[in-house]
């Protein structure tokens, strides 16, 4: 049972255009939402999150979109750079008194084309 | 320091082999946890420890063993693992308090091999 989704293994974007990935939950329990973005033979590194008492968080060219009766949410990245370019999962979290267990999406490859 | 440091980096094993992961952080978090990612799928929870207490464990098999000296430290002892035990093994750790952003910040993981 994948309780978190995204439903596009890979992305291409053009450099300076906007990236938009996309994570489908259908956990209502899930509280908070996180995005991790991963290299190749690296550990995932934390990029933005989002509570969900809230619709939108931005961190610099990093915005999460949060639409809870639709159970989906969106990181844009915008303008896209060369640098963009890994794995991005989206990671979900339903509290338990401060150790979170996070489920996460299956990933989206993103490719910046230069 | 930000740092979850791992170690080894990559660990070939045999099936009858005793071997253990290590994990490190000193941000002063008080969770700590254990992942593994095998090839084109996403991380899966196994272990939890919050204040060196486990407090979560997925069903994992009892060829993994966690250990969690002290607070800054987290080990995977595995033994007699099999050839799909194959894959990456993650540690995270987080502030472990109740509420608040608690985001996982995770290590580079170990490249395990069982053959």
């Amino acid at each position: 049972d994948q309780q978190v989704k995204q439903n596009s293994p890979s992305l291409s974007v053009q450099e300076g255009r906007i990236s938009i990935l996309n994570c489908d939950y259908t956990n209502s329990m899930f509280d908070y939402f996180l995005w991790y973005k991963k290299y190749p033979a690296e550990g995932p590194t934390f990029l933005i999150s989002i509570s969900s008492i809230k619709d939108k968080n931005e961190d610099g060219r990093f915005t999460v979109f949060l639409n809870k009766s639709a159970k989906h949410l969106s990181l844009h990245i915008v303008p896209s750079q060369p640098g963009d370019s890994a794995v991005y999962f989206c990671a979900a979290r339903a509290s338990n008194f401060g150790n979170e267990k996070l489920t996460f999406g299956t990933g989206t490859r993103l490719t910046i084309i230069p | 320091d930000t740092e979850v440091t791992q170690t080894p980096k990559h660990l070939v094993m045999g099936m009858t082999n005793k071997k253990s992961l290590k994990c490190e952080q000193h941000m002063g978090h008080r969770a700590m946890y254990w992942y593994k990612q095998k090839a084109k799928k996403p991380p899966e929870l196994m272990f939890v420890y919050s204040y060196e207490k486990l407090s979560i464990n997925e069903s994992v098999p009892s060829r993994f063993s966690p250990e969690c000296p002290n607070s800054s430290l987290l080990n995977l002892h595995l033994h007699a693992l099999q050839p799909e035990d194959s894959a990456l093994y993650l540690c995270a750790s987080s502030r472990g308090q109740p509420g608040g952003r608690n985001e996982q910040f995770f290590g580079p993981g170990t490249r395990l091999t069982v053959l």
